[in-house]
């Protein structure tokens, strides 16, 4: 089965800092999803990355998957403090229309 | 406007009871899940739903059941099997464009 791992698993920076999270897979990703999820509530999507060396943005924030298609980032520049939250990536393996997760990483951003 | 509603937000359950989760989407999405999240272990999936009247249990089915009797509703019984109920629970339909659409949430709470 197809595992992730997101590294780090906290992350506390300063405002207006930049900051990378990573999210690394056992096997090769046919679809690389990130969310974005405050406590005690849904998740929220971010980005949908299929094709190997695909980048995207929105706003302030860029993800990349990489040429073999195991790993992806998630980069945020000038971060504030709304991007605080827990930042989770999902993996299509190619069957079912089931995804694999990440634990997540935990983001606080200090004003 | 589409969405994933979940109810209740919270739930509060004594031991010995079985409760049920409400989840309902009007996005006209075939697949459906239920996931359950705990500090520090991410999103662990219980059961899911491909099609009307089929379902297939997760990694941690044990102490849960569902029914998927109409396309657009999931719902989640948790028993008085499962040993350690208290967690945050998530529903989630499938949409090709953004992975798993994600309703609000239900913290349930054993007392």
């Amino acid at each position: 089965s197809q595992e992730l791992e997101q590294s780090p698993q906290s992350l506390i920076v300063q405002e207006g800092k930049n900051l990378t999270i990573n999210c690394t897979s056992s096997k090769t990703l046919y679809g690389l999803y990130w969310y974005k999820q405050k406590y005690g509530e849904g998740l929220i999507f971010l980005m949908m990355l299929q094709k190997g060396g695909e980048e995207k943005s929105h706003e302030k924030i860029t993800a990349k998957l990489d040429e073999k298609k195991q790993q992806s980032s998630l980069h945020i520049t000038a971060s504030q403090p709304s991007h605080a939250g827990i930042y989770l990536c999902g993996a299509d393996g190619g069957s079912n229309y089931k995804l694999t997760f990440g634990k997540g990483t935990l983001l606080t951003v200090n004003p | 406007d589409g969405g994933i509603t979940q109810s209740p937000k919270y739930l509060f359950r004594k031991e010995g009871q079985n409760v049920t989760l409400s989840c309902e989407q009007n996005l006209n999405h075939d697949a459906m899940y239920w996931y359950r999240q705990d500090p520090g272990q991410g999103l662990r999936l219980i059961y899911y739903s491909q099609i009307v009247n089929d379902f297939q249990k997760g990694d941690i089915a044990e102490g849960y059941s569902v029914s998927r009797e109409k396309k657009e509703s999931f719902p989640l019984t948790v028993t008085s099997a499962q040993k350690n109920p208290t967690a945050f629970y998530l529903c989630a339909s499938y949409s090709p464009g953004t992975g798993e659409y994600f309703g609000p949430g239900t913290r349930l709470t054993v007392l």
